[in-house]
C-alpha cells in the first residue's frame, strides 16, 4: 500500500503566522485529502486536493484559510492561515491509491499547537 | 446527508474478554463501511471494510464486524482483546469507493489486566 510522508510531524506556532503541510507519497494516488482532528474529537473533512486545479473545500472551510495545492500525482500541500489558538489540531492528509482496494490510507497526521 | 454515530466514547474491557464496538449509520443507498484504529502519536489504519456481499467481514488482527442493514449497523468484533488493541476506533462511511469518507465521533477502548 501507499506510503505517506506528512511533514513536519508536529510544530508550535504563534497566532497570527501560517504553517505549511507537506504530503508526499511513495506512489500514484488518485484522490487526496485534508483532514482536521480536533483535540478529542473524530476526523472532519477539510477538502479534496484536485490536481492542477482549485481543491473542492467542505462546508465550513475556506480558501482563505485553508489553501491547497497539489502539483502532481504524488505530492501536497495544507496551510493553515493567520493562525489562532482554535486551530490547534491534528491535520492528516488521505489519499487513494492509484493500485489496491479503493480505500483511504492516512498519513501519521501533523499536530499543530497555537499559543 | 451521511452520518455515522458510534453511541460509546469509552469502552473498557479486561484482557482476554470479548469486544464489540457499536456503530450505526444514516445513508440511504447501500453504503461503503470501513472500521479504522488509531493508536496513540499514530495515523490511521484500516482494521476492514465493507463494499459488497457477505455480510460478516473478516480484517486484520482477529477483528470481524458484520453489516446488518435492517439495523443500519456495522458493529466490529473481537472474541478476545488483548492489551494492544487499546485505542481510538472510528468507523466510517462513504457513498462509494475510494472517495472521501465520514467518521464517527470514535471509541476510546482501554483494556484492563
Amino acid at each position: 500500500s501507499a506510503v505517506i510522508s506528512q511533514k513536519p510531524s508536529r510544530d508550535i506556532c504563534q497566532r497570527g503566522t501560517s504553517l505549511t503541510i507537506q504530503c508526499q507519497v511513495d506512489s500514484q494516488v488518485t484522490m487526496m485529502f485534508w483532514y482536521r482532528q480536533q483535540p478529542g474529537q473524530s476526523l472532519t473533512l477539510i477538502a479534496t486536493a484536485n490536481q492542477g486545479s482549485e481543491a473542492t473545500y467542505e462546508s465550513g472551510f475556506v480558501i482563505d484559510k485553508f489553501p491547497i495545492s497539489r502539483p502532481n500525482l504524488t505530492f501536497s500541500t495544507l496551510t493553515v492561515s493567520n493562525l489562532s489558538p482554535e486551530d490547534s489540531s491534528i491535520y492528516l492528509c488521505s489519499v487513494v491509491p492509484l493500485s489496491g482496494a479503493n480505500v483511504l490510507t492516512f498519513g501519521a497526521g501533523s499536530r499543530l499547537t497555537v499559543l | 446527508a451521511q452520518s455515522v454515530t458510534q453511541p460509546d466514547i469509552h469502552i473498557t474491557v479486561s484482557e482476554g474478554a470479548s469486544l464489540e464496538l457499536r456503530c450505526n449509520y444514516s445513508y440511504g443507498a447501500t453504503p461503503y463501511l470501513f472500521w479504522y484504529v488509531q493508536s496513540p502519536g499514530q495515523g490511521l489504519q484500516l482494521l476492514l471494510k465493507y463494499f459488497s456481499g457477505d455480510t460478516l467481514v473478516q480484517g486484520i488482527k482477529g477483528f470481524e464486524a458484520e453489516f446488518k442493514r435492517s439495523q443500519s449497523s456495522f458493529n466490529l468484533r473481537k472474541p478476545s482483546v488483548h492489551w494492544s488493541d487499546a485505542a481510538e476506533y472510528f468507523c466510517a462511511v462513504s457513498n462509494q469507493a475510494g472517495t472521501a469518507l465520514i467518521f464517527g465521533k470514535g471509541t476510546t477502548l482501554s483494556v484492563s489486566s
